[in-house]
């Protein structure tokens, strides 16, 4: 059974385009964390939520943003994407966030900007 | 110099070849030592974890610490085609923040 799961596997959008990219999650994990992976790269987290507190890396770019509606569902915002944000977006969870908690990742989200 | 440092490889080996992959590290606020498996296209799963200096053994994998060198690996026995994917090394410290290797592609030939 899928615990984390990503929406849409592939996504392509334009230049500047907004897009919103969807996960969710049936662990009810109460944190949940955004990475960005570019080819050959070591995903780089971006964000993530301890239920609804915000945490954001400090390097990570403002045309990132991200909502948690709820425990089960959490969005990443490209507010204008540019050539240099096509990556592998992985969601990832994890019960706590003591650094002994397994973080579980989703399949990821596959960005083409054209 | 980066903080985990991995070889990306890629690294080809036969069937049933025991395999190392390796990793350092130079932050010695590092506790918890992970090894992710990544699947082409697919998102990091979790293989092991270890705290401390040592060896923890799990089927057909070990992970191996040593933090006087600052020195990760992971050894696979009897290697399958069903290995072949993108093994990244991670580590924690006081938080929940994972620092990940850049990864090595591994690929078992039949």
């Amino acid at each position: 059974d899928a615990m984390v799961i990503q929406n849409p596997r592939y996504q392509v959008t334009q230049f500047g385009k907004p897009v919103t990219l969807s996960c969710s999650q049936t662990l009810n994990h109460n944190v949940m964390y955004w990475y960005q992976q570019k080819s050959s790269q070591a995903p780089k987290l971006l964000f993530h939520y301890y239920d609804k507190d915000f945490n954001n890396e400090a390097d990570t770019p403002d045309n990132f943003q991200s909502r948690r509606p709820n425990t089960s569902f959490c969005f990443l915002d490209i507010r204008s994407p540019g050539l240099g944000d096509a990556a592998m977006y992985l969601c990832a969870t994890s019960r706590t966030a003591f650094p002994q908690e397994t973080q579980y990742f989703g399949p990821g989200t596959r960005l083409l900007v054209l | 110099q980066k903080e985990v440092e991995q070889d990306p490889g890629p690294l080809s080996v036969p069937e049933g070849a025991i395999v190392s992959l390796n990793c350092t590290y130079s932050n010695s606020a590092f506790q918890y030592f992970l090894w992710y498996r990544q699947y082409s296209r697919k998102g990091p799963e979790l293989l092991m974890y270890t705290y401390s200096s040592g060896n923890k053994e799990d089927g057909r994998f070990t992970a191996q610490v040593d933090k006087s060198s600052k020195y990760i690996s992971l050894f696979i026995r009897d290697s399958q085609p069903s290995d072949s994917a993108t093994y990244l090394c991670a580590m924690l410290g006081s938080n929940y923040k994972l620092t990940f290797g850049k990864g090595t592609l591994l690929t078992v030939n039949p």
